[in-house]
């Protein structure tokens, strides 16, 4: 089955500097990697997401770039702000129905 | 956020004992997913269900059951709890195959098996 590894598991950045949090996958197979933002108590919520046809996307301060021959993805937020502290999940999927295979999480801090 | 809700939202249970965590959706999506959440373990999948009656095992499956009778309602169960099981416990949601299709989440149950 799919292996994701997420690094770091805490990062803690200056308000207004960018900060990356990087992983990567197992099965050649996934195609879809998505990433999802948590709070403390609340569910994870789905920030922003790349397919395997797609080399990088920009969302405002966030984006993702995927590399599939080294099968790794990261995200890039830039100009943290406070309202970027929370946990930080990235996920990948192959072909089937089947659910998502989740990184174990980054804690990013923003530090005033 | 989805139409997505979770009952109970929080349980205190005894070891030994049988508890079921329903998921409601409105969104009429076709699939529907249950995962745990622990500390450092991120999200696990537990089971995942592609159409009433059609499920299947994920990565931590064992001791848990799931039920779809109908399109809007996910059934997890643990037919014994165990202390092991403790966690949050998060359903999730997709139109199409999550390969090329977002999930969103409910808002969890917080499970003590003590």
């Amino acid at each position: 089955g799919e292996n994701v590894e997420q690094h770091p598991s805490t990062l803690s950045v200056q308000e207004g500097d960018s900060a990356v949090i990087k992983c990567t996958y197992s099965d050649s197979a996934s195609n879809y990697f998505p990433w999802y933002k948590q709070e403390l108590g609340k569910r994870p919520q789905l920030i922003i997401d790349i397919r395997s046809n797609v080399g990088e996307k920009k969302d405002q301060r966030i984006a993702v770039t995927l590399n599939k021959t080294a099968k790794h993805f990261s995200l890039h937020i830039t100009e943290t702000q406070p309202e970027d502290s929370a946990v930080y999940f990235c996920a990948a999927i192959g072909g089937g129905a089947d659910g998502l295979t989740f990184g174990k999480g980054t804690h990013l801090i923003i530090q005033p | 956020d989805a139409g997505i809700t979770q009952s109970p939202r929080h349980k205190v249970t005894e070891t030994g004992t049988p508890v079921t965590l329903r998921c409601h959706q409105t969104e009429n999506h076709r699939y529907m997913y249950w995962y745990r959440q622990d500390p450092g373990h991120g999200l696990r999948l537990i089971h995942y269900s592609y159409g009433v009656k059609d499920t299947d095992k994920g990565e931590v499956s064992d001791g848990y059951s799931v039920s779809r009778s109908k399109t809007e309602d996910f059934l997890l169960t643990l037919e014994s709890a165990t202390s092991s099981q403790t966690s949050v416990y998060f359903c999730a949601i997709s139109e199409l195959a999550s390969s090329y299709n977002e999930q969103f989440f409910g808002p969890g149950t917080r499970l003590t098996v003590l």
